[in-house]
């Protein structure tokens, strides 16, 4: 069973500092990773999807990575700010439509 | 606005209550899915719709009935639903079943009493 797994569950963080959300799967077959944003009381949003021959994907302010031989994903995030505060979900795919996301990590970025 | 809407937003029903969760999605896509999010688990997939046809179900209790009349819209009827099964419900739905583009809505946040 594919499983993925969000490290840390929850972090605070001081605006302004440059922080690391952290993605694992244990089979890495992936045919592509994707970071989704969301808010409570709103959809998921994705922010980058990066295929399984790419090594990094760069929106703004947000870099994700990945290394399938480790199985691992970084979603970098620079300069953070208060409106950065949300769930940050990993999610992979073997099959075009079979997503399988992380539990998240929840960013609380103070003021 | 994400392009799909999911109404209600909340809902509080008894074990013995039937109820339905209604999406609509304005995007033209062709395909529409609904996921479970309970706390501190992972979303988990649990049908599949494509053109108005179930094309997956995720091993889901029968308790859970999805309908799809057309393709803009997707119902889940709920029926002696349980405690455990309080949650968030999301729908999603993309261009084809076989896009991994899925654009969300908002979700109904489901407490069964």
């Amino acid at each position: 069973k594919q499983e993925v797994t969000q490290i840390p569950a929850a972090l605070s963080v001081p605006e302004g500092e440059n922080l690391v959300l952290n993605c694992s799967f244990t089979d890495s077959a992936i045919y592509n990773l994707q970071w989704f944003r969301q808010d409570p009381g709103k959809g998921l949003t994705s922010l980058l999807l990066i295929q399984s021959s790419q090594r990094e994907q760069t929106s703004g302010r947000l870099n994700a990575s990945l290394d399938k031989s480790s199985g691992r994903s970084t979603l970098y995030i620079a300069a953070s700010q208060p409106g950065d505060s949300a769930t940050y979900l990993c999610a992979v795919t073997y099959n075009f439509n079979k997503f399988y996301f992380g539990s998240g990590t929840k960013l609380n970025v103070k003021p | 606005e994400t392009g799909v809407t999911q109404t209600p937003r909340h809902l509080v029903m008894g074990m013995t209550n039937k109820k339905s969760l209604k999406c609509e999605q304005h995007l033209g896509h062709n395909a529409m899915y609904w996921y479970k999010q309970s706390a501190k688990k992972p979303l988990e997939l649990m049908f599949v719709y494509s053109l108005e046809e179930r094309v997956e179900n995720n091993s889901v209790p029968s308790r859970f009935s999805p309908e799809c009349p057309n393709s803009s819209h997707l119902f889940l009827h709920l029926h002696t639903l349980q405690p455990e099964d309080s949650a968030l419900y999301l729908c999603a739905s993309s261009q084809d079943p076989d896009s991994y583009e899925q654009y969300f809505g908002p979700g109904t946040r489901l407490t069964v009493t």
